[in-house]
């Protein structure tokens, strides 16, 4: 089974902020990957797939990066709304997710 | 737009069955692989089973193959997840998702699960 790991498991921060998340494979998934936003109570909701390519509505200020082994997902200028738990998920054999990173005011 | 609604999660006794469904409007159903996914209590999100559109592949999380049975009926827009020898770590809140090339680009609300004596 192909495992995910994401560092930090909890990031604090201050609107306005540029923060990067990181997730790590244990083997090679090329660019098979995505990072879902989860907000407190709700379902989550996908913001990049293929590793960098934005959803349709995603702002901007998203963006991800990475193959192989390490991914990042980066915000900049952190928004109210943007405080939330995000996990990555692995597409290449079967479908594992990270642990998710929570989020949250500084 | 695109729907999906959960529906059937209770409380069940260790060892019991349960039968999750979600309904589905907004798009043509029968084109698009679906999966189940679900989240312990506080805890992350695990893949626990998807099916494609005509019903002939289904895969399962190691954690509830043989116990967990998915399935659809395109004439109702339905998928199910028969759930079977329930087991405490089975709590979980349940998603349906439709799937598009192994990511999940629409979720329901959930349902949740609960087992426990």
């Amino acid at each position: 089974d192909i495992q995910m790991t994401q560092s930090p498991s909890t990031l604090s921060a201050s609107v306005g902020e540029r923060v990067t998340i990181t997730c790590r494979a244990s083997q090679s998934i090329g660019s098979w990957l995505a990072w879902y936003q989860q907000k407190l109570g709700q379902a989550p909701k996908l913001l990049i797939q293929k590793a960098s390519t934005l959803e349709s509505g995603v702002p901007s200020r998203f963006s991800g990066r990475g193959s192989g082994t390490e991914f990042t997902l980066t915000i900049n200028s952190l928004q109210p709304g943007d405080f939330a738990t995000y996990y990555c998920q692995q597409y290449s054999t079967f479908k594992t997710f990270g642990q998710g990173t929570k989020v949250e005011i500084k | 737009q695109v729907q999906l609604v959960e529906s059937g999660g209770d409380l069940v006794k260790p060892g019991g069955s349960l039968r999750l469904s979600c309904a589905a409007s907004g798009f043509t159903f029968s084109d698009y692989y679906m999966a189940w996914i679900r989240q312990a209590p506080g805890k992350g999100l695990e893949w626990v089973s998807y099916i494609s559109g005509s019903s002939s592949n289904t895969v399962y999380a190691d954690s509830v193959k043989g116990r967990f049975t998915i399935s659809r009926d395109n004439a109702k827009n339905s998928l199910s997840l028969q759930m079977n020898s329930l087991r405490a770590e089975d709590t979980a809140v349940y998603y349906c998702g439709r799937e598009v090339l192994g990511i999940v680009d629409y979720w329901g609300q959930g349902t949740l699960v609960t087992v426990s004596s």
